[in-house]
């Protein structure tokens, strides 16, 4: 149990163009789902915690108008990278929080983007 | 802002040898979680420390959480080739959203 997917696991975008990355869990409710930005052999720096139906809450130094998130439905977050620039090429994790007992978040495997 | 240091960066073991990383927060946390992530993988739960002074092991593992809930230590004994991968310990500081704070992690590679 308690499996998150992401979609899609690799994407390589132009320029300017906007990327959407979903984030489901798939045999659970997740009352908060959290985005993640990885680089290279380094940790998980946290972008910003989403809710189901509120507004999402971004880390200091995060664009919010650049780094769109919507928690639509219990299951489903989503990111969208938007006007992106080759810096923003990077390794993006989303994990989900079962419940308000539950202390730990479960990974999805991540999608790589890159920016050209 | 709350910050978890961990060390050490890097260690390479031969096998069998034992493996220990530790992590320091700069601030009291509510709970400690580890996390390990395989080369080329995404972060697996391994378990969450909550009362100061506990002790928990999983097999060759174990994992402390020090009195003043600022600092944890993952230890494995005798260290095998599966045990090959990113170890992060991630701070809880109780806030509303139960958000990590996760340390830099330490990569283990481990020589057969």
């Amino acid at each position: 149990g308690a499996v998150v997917s992401q979609h899609p696991s690799r994407v390589i975008c132009k320029s300017g163009t906007s990327v959407k990355i979903e984030c489901r869990s798939l045999d659970f409710q997740a009352t908060t789902m959290f985005w993640y930005r990885q680089f290279p052999k380094q940790s998980l720096m946290l972008m910003a915690t989403s809710n189901e139906g509120s507004k999402a809450t971004y880390e200091q130094g995060v664009e919010k108008d650049k780094f769109l998130i919507n928690h639509a439905s219990l299951t489903l977050s989503t990111l969208t990278v938007t006007s992106a620039h080759p810096e923003d090429s990077s390794f993006y994790i989303c994990s989900a929080r079962a419940g308000t007992d539950s202390y730990e978040q479960y990974f999805g495997p991540g999608t790589r983007l890159t920016v050209t | 802002g709350q910050q978890v240091m961990q060390i050490p960066q890097y260690q390479h073991v031969q096998e069998g040898e034992d493996f220990t990383t530790y992590c320091n927060s700069s601030t009291t946390l509510s709970n400690i979680q580890w996390y390990k992530q395989r080369p080329g993988g995404h972060p697996v739960f391994l378990i969450q420390l909550v009362k100061s002074g506990e002790v928990k092991k999983q097999k060759r593992l174990t994992f402390q959480f020090g009195e003043a809930k600022k600092n944890s230590s993952l230890h494995i004994t005798a260290t095998q080739t599966t045990d090959v991968g990113t170890y992060f310990c991630a701070g809880d500081s109780g806030g509303s959203n139960y958000k990590l704070t996760f340390g830099k992690g330490t990569l283990l590679t481990v020589n057969p």
